[in-house]
């Protein structure tokens, strides 16, 4: 069964640093997403990606993260300058061919800063 | 804004016994879906079941069912013969079908299974 994949599985990095965050969506779907999962907390949502272009995200998504789509099977979440309150659990998802298709997460990158 | 609320932090329910979570929602819109996650120690989102809501039919999966109550704004999961490996974190989540596609989640129950 096709299933997302994220690396790495663990990040440690210090304050300030850039990390990149690395995910490979299912095959065939076309909307992909971030979120992120503080420790002991709700899911909460970042971005949304179709058709090469952000098409949503939530205030938490401010100019120190970015989203991209390198080539045909990446995408990545890059964070400029990291700080404490990043450390969070981050899961990527995909979903088919419609934003409300069923949304399929990866296991997650545990990020911690410094 | 759309926000879903799980009122019951922890459950625990004997293996091979029958355990209902709860969640509620609030929304103006008409036309949307729900899903229950899962999230065993690995930490892990995993997919349990979903529903339409312009479906009046509550959906089921194997041992997974829900409680759909739309008018009352009720979405509840019943596990039917718990076992061990159903131990996990559950969440909520609802997404609009007009537009907004991310997925917003309840604060979650954690299921513990008794032997």
């Amino acid at each position: 069964e096709p299933e997302v994949t994220q690396t790495p599985s663990h990040q440690v990095t210090q304050m300030g640093q850039e990390v990149i965050l690395r995910c490979v969506p299912i095959s065939n779907h076309l909307y992909f997403y971030w979120y992120r999962q503080i420790l002991g907390q709700k899911v909460e949502f970042l971005v949304s990606f179709y058709n090469n272009e952000i098409s949503e995200k939530s205030e938490i998504f401010d100019d120190q993260f970015s989203v991209e789509r390198p080539d045909g099977s990446n995408f990545t979440l890059k964070i400029r300058s990291t700080k404490l309150e990043d450390s969070a659990m981050y899961f990527c998802a995909s979903s088919g061919t419609r934003g409300t298709d069923t949304q399929y997460f990866g296991p997650g990158t545990r990020l911690t800063v410094l | 804004a759309q926000t879903v609320t799980q009122s019951q932090p922890e459950m625990s329910v004997q293996e091979a016994e029958t355990v209902t979570l709860s969640c509620t929602y609030d929304t103006s819109e008409s036309d949307y879906y729900l899903f229950w996650y899962k999230q065993p120690p690995s930490r892990q989102m995993i997919l349990v079941i979903r529903q339409e809501a312009y479906k009046q039919q509550n959906a089921t999966e194997n041992r997974f069912s829900v409680n759909f109550q739309k008018a009352a704004k009720s979405f509840s999961l019943k596990i039917s013969d718990s076992q061990l490996g159903d131990a996990a974190m559950y969440f909520c989540a609802y997404i609009s079908n007009f537009g907004n596609e991310k997925l917003t989640f309840g604060t979650g129950t954690r299921l513990t299974i008794i032997p």
